[in-house]
């Protein structure tokens, strides 16, 4: 199984800075014939479901604010909120898709 | 736009079973597949399995297989999740989630609200 290991667990970031949020892969991600990272970061809010954010590692999904973008490759990947808002406060997670059983990082959870 | 409704909460009893379905909508139902996560009180997400509903093939994660099943009903465009044996540690959150795509490497992208099953003597 690949294991997935998110850094920090919690994450205080001030309104209007920036917040980095690390994921990392026991194994790579990145599929040789397609050249993507399969590899995605959800956000969720209290009470509700996960929300996709990106994919692929560094692809936004549609209508989510350009503040928020992925980076990285092989084992090591980057969610980064470019200026934290009110509405961001959440906790998030990363997961890869390369091989079942699919895995989830355990979670970031980002506090004003 | 798409839609996932999942079934409402459940209490169930140590070693009974347990039904949750999603019913989508919004998009052709066969071309997409679905998985089940789970997320227990408090704590993080937890892959369940896999179903493409065009041909029923199905991907289990090893900690559930024989005693969880996925279907999917494509005259009504519902996916199941049965869970048996229930034990206290399967209360949680169930959440449907649709892929973006119909195998089971394509990324999630859009999540049913979750239904919340409690096993409790």
């Amino acid at each position: 199984d690949i294991v997935v290991t998110q850094s920090p667990e919690f994450l205080v970031v001030s309104l209007g800075e920036r917040a980095t949020i690390n994921c990392k892969s026991s194994q790579s991600v990145l599929y040789n014939s397609d050249n993507k990272n399969y590899l995605a970061w959800f956000q969720q809010k209290p009470g509700q479901p996960p929300k996709l954010l990106i994919y692929w590692a560094s692809t936004r999904e549609s209508g989510v604010p350009d503040r928020f973008s992925g980076s990285g490759s092989g084992t090591d990947f980057t969610l980064t909120i470019s200026s934290l808002q009110a509405e961001d406060v959440a906790v998030y997670y990363c997961q890869q898709y390369y091989s079942t059983p699919l895995t989830f990082g355990g979670g970031t959870k980002v506090e004003i | 736009q798409v839609q996932l409704v999942q079934s409402g909460g459940e209490v169930k009893e140590p070693g009974a079973s347990v039904r949750v379905s999603c019913k989508a909508s919004g998009y052709t139902f066969t071309n997409y597949g679905f998985s089940w996560v789970r997320q227990a009180p408090g704590q993080g997400l937890q892959w369940m399995g896999w179903i493409s509903p065009s041909n029923g093939n199905t991907n289990y994660a090893q900690n559930f297989q024989g005693r969880f099943t996925m279907t999917t009903d494509t005259s009504t465009s519902t996916a199941y999740m049965e869970l048996r044996s229930l034990r206290s540690d399967d209360t949680a959150i169930y959440f449907c989630a649709r892929l973006n795509g119909n195998t089971w490497w394509d990324n999630f992208d859009s999540w049913g609200q979750g239904t919340l099953v409690t096993v409790s003597s």
